[in-house]
């Protein structure tokens, strides 16, 4: 069964810093990944999606790369601001093509 | 642009009432639509998913049920809640071409079972 696990379970940094977010999962086979940001209470919105054929994919200061022979994706967040304030999800989907299968997050606080 | 729709945003329900959790879409034609929960300390886990009109497929056993009566309509449904029903259940929809799409997620309804 894929695990996925997302280290740090909790990050706070400074206003401007840049800092990156791990991702891993035990099982290299997968199709695609899926980086999603949730607000407390809110629903999931989806931030990049890397294709298994796929290194890494970029939007504006987010970039997430894959490694999937090592198991591993990072999601890298150029000049953080308060508004970053977020939970950050990993996302494998399965060998079905339908069930994501999520890590627990990463509670990310970007301080003034 | 397609959105998608959920409700009620919360709800609080006694043990051994019924559930129903709505999920709509716009903007997109057949599409594969989900139901996800997030507990208390654990991660998402899909509880159903569908392809198509009439067709449901479920990830794990439990105490719900789910229905896609038209296209862009998805239904959770209890016919009696257990304690341990309560949590955020997501809707998400992906491009109904084939599997491994991306998904986009509703706004979620909080149930809390008492």
């Amino acid at each position: 069964k894929q695990e996925v696990t997302q280290i740090p379970a909790a990050l706070s940094v400074p206003e401007g810093e840049n800092l990156v977010l791990n991702c891993s999962f035990t099982d290299s086979a997968i199709y695609n990944l899926q980086w999603f940001r949730q607000d407390p209470g809110k629903g999931l919105t989806s931030l990049l999606l890397i294709q298994s054929s796929q290194r890494e994919q970029t939007s504006g200061r987010l970039n997430a790369s894959l490694d999937k022979s090592s198991g591993r994706s990072t999601l890298y967040i150029a000049a953080s601001q308060p508004g970053d304030s977020a939970t950050y999800l990993c996302a494998v989907i399965s060998n079905s093509g339908y069930a994501l299968n999520f890590g627990k997050g990463t509670s990310l606080l970007v301080t003034p | 642009s397609q959105t998608i729709h959920q409700w009620p945003a919360t709800l609080v329900q006694p043990v051994g009432s019924p559930l129903s959790l709505e999920c709509t879409v716009e903007g997109t034609s057949n599409p594969n639509l989900y139901w996800y929960r997030q507990a208390a300390g654990r991660g998402l886990q899909l509880l159903f998913y569908s392809v198509g009109i009439g067709q449901i497929s479920s990830e794990v056993p439990q105490n719900l049920s789910a229905s896609r009566p038209q296209d862009r309509q998805f239904i959770l449904s209890s016919k009696k809640l257990l304690l341990s029903d309560s949590g955020f259940y997501l809707c998400a929809w992906s491009s109904g071409e084939g599997p491994y799409n991306e998904q986009f997620f509703g706004p979620g309804t909080r149930l809390t079972v008492l």
